[in-house]
């Protein structure tokens, strides 16, 4: 069974950091494009970021670029989005999820980042 | 990257049938064969319903079916039944390796 879980959400203030990472079995994790999603509150979906199975080539949505980095460890078969530079508008729960057919086949629940002083 | 537009509400009776809309543009839905539709009921994370704009994955109901014209694809849930209430999404591949997603349709069940 796919299962992919994310941690490391939480509270933090507008300038600053935080990591989120997605751990993630069921399946041949290096085999795929992996991608993280955002909604908040309220809202829609946001595509984020997406990076190939070999970390070789990344992408960002333009409201990310320079200050988010995704990352993986095939490893450890985990996915991670380091954020810095934290705004207000950055306040949502973050999916990670794996890429397939051009598409998002599996979705984790989640992790909620709030951007706050 | 510009979110593709959705009504931001569609409604109807059980056993009838529904139409969501998505429009993009030339660069994204037009050229690309690459439209996928998510559902999500409140509190979850989203499920995909269709890929590559008409296939279904493994699971998913033949009463979900998707289509595209031009700059839009449509998603028809026929025989709808009260478990489908929920928002769905569309989604498409764009140039560059880049993803967009709709705006978001609430699916009510009458």
């Amino acid at each position: 069974e796919v299962q992919l879980v994310e941690s490391g959400g939480g509270l933090v203030q507008p300038g600053g950091s935080l990591r989120l990472s997605c751990a993630a079995s069921g399946f041949t994790f290096s085999g795929n494009w992996m991608s993280w999603v955002r909604q908040a509150p309220g809202k829609g979906l946001e595509w984020v970021a997406i990076i190939k199975q070999d970390g070789s080539e990344k992408y960002y949505v333009d409201s990310v670029k320079g200050r988010f980095t995704i990352s993986r460890d095939n490893a450890k078969n985990s996915l991670y989005l380091q954020m810095n530079s934290l705004r207000a508008e950055d306040t949502a729960v973050y999916y990670c999820a794996r890429v397939r057919w051009s598409s998002f086949d599996y979705w984790g629940q989640g992790t909620l980042v709030t951007v706050s002083s | 990257q510009s979110a593709l537009t959705q009504p931001p509400s569609v409604s109807g009776s059980p056993g009838q049938s529904v139409t969501i809309s998505c429009t993009g543009t030339s660069s994204d839905v037009g050229t690309y064969n690459r439209v996928s539709w998510y559902q999500q009921p409140p509190g979850t994370a989203p499920k995909l319903m269709i890929y590559e704009v008409n296939n279904r994955p493994s699971g998913v109901p033949d009463r979900f079916s998707g289509s595209k014209s031009g700059n839009t694809a449509s998603l028809t849930i026929s025989g709808l039944q009260t478990e489908d209430e929920a928002d769905y999404y569309c989604s498409s591949y764009t140039s560059g390796n880049i993803y967009v997603f709709g705006t978001g349709t609430k699916v009510t069940v009458l």
